[in-house]
């Protein structure tokens, strides 16, 4: 069964510093694809960056872009020029390409504090 | 705006009470998905449908029940409210399994006492 860590239960970042969120998963497939989500006190989930494991090339947009390390199992977010909006709850989640269910797995999530 | 629409935002049930949670969806998607969030956790799965009359359960099916005689309606049911099902639910959808990627309604908070 597939799995999703997030060690960081909390971060803490100084506003326009940047921050880096881990994640970390286990699968045995080799076609899936990764995200992280935000989610504010509104409590939407909103789409971060997308990540699909046969490109090698890191995700970027705007200021977000991700480490994926394929073979460590291994997709951290990084934010750059971290703004008070970013604060929010971050969640990483992985999604099998091509699986019969194609439903999201997640992490439990990283409280992220921006501090003026 | 196109989206997936949940209703209601916010609900008390009493323990053994029951109620429908809402969830439609406008973008023509094969794939939805209904969630619950607890505190601290992230989502896990309930139940998801990858095309009209077909359902399926996920990781927490216990104590819910869905149905989806449209694309565009999977409304979650809950048949006797215990207070364990206090919860976040979200609903979501895809077209492409990830490739297109998913997009979640606004979530309803639901509180058993």
């Amino acid at each position: 069964a597939q799995t999703v860590t997030q060690s960081q239960p909390e971060m803490s970042v100084q506003e326009a510093e940047t921050v880096t969120l881990s994640c970390t998963y286990d699968t045995s497939e080799s076609d899936y694809y990764l995200f992280w989500y935000k989610q504010p006190p509104s409590r939407q989930m909103i789409l971060v960056i997308r990540q699909e494991a046969y490109k090698q090339q890191n995700a970027t947009e705007n200021r977000f872009s991700v480490n994926f390390q394929k073979a460590a199992k291994s997709f951290s977010l990084k934010i750059s020029d971290s703004q008070l909006g970013d604060a929010a709850m971050y969640f990483c989640a992985f999604a099998n390409y091509g699986g019969s269910q194609g439903n999201l797995i997640f992490g439990k999530g990283t409280k992220l504090s921006v501090k003026p | 705006n196109a989206g997936v629409t949940q209703t209601p935002k916010f609900r008390i049930l009493k323990i053994g009470q029951s109620m429908t949670l809402q969830c439609t969806q406008d973008m023509n998607h094969n794939y939805m998905y209904w969630y619950r969030q607890d505190p601290g956790m992230g989502l896990k799965l309930i139940y998801y449908s990858v095309g009209a009359g077909i359902t399926d359960k996920g990781e927490v099916p216990n104590g819910y029940n869905v149905s989806r005689s449209t694309t565009e309606d999977f409304p979650l049911r809950l048949e006797l409210a215990a207070p364990s099902q206090t919860s976040v639910y979200f609903c979501a959808s895809t077209q492409g399994q990830g490739l297109y990627g998913y997009t979640f309604g606004s979530g309803t908070r639901l509180t058993v006492v």
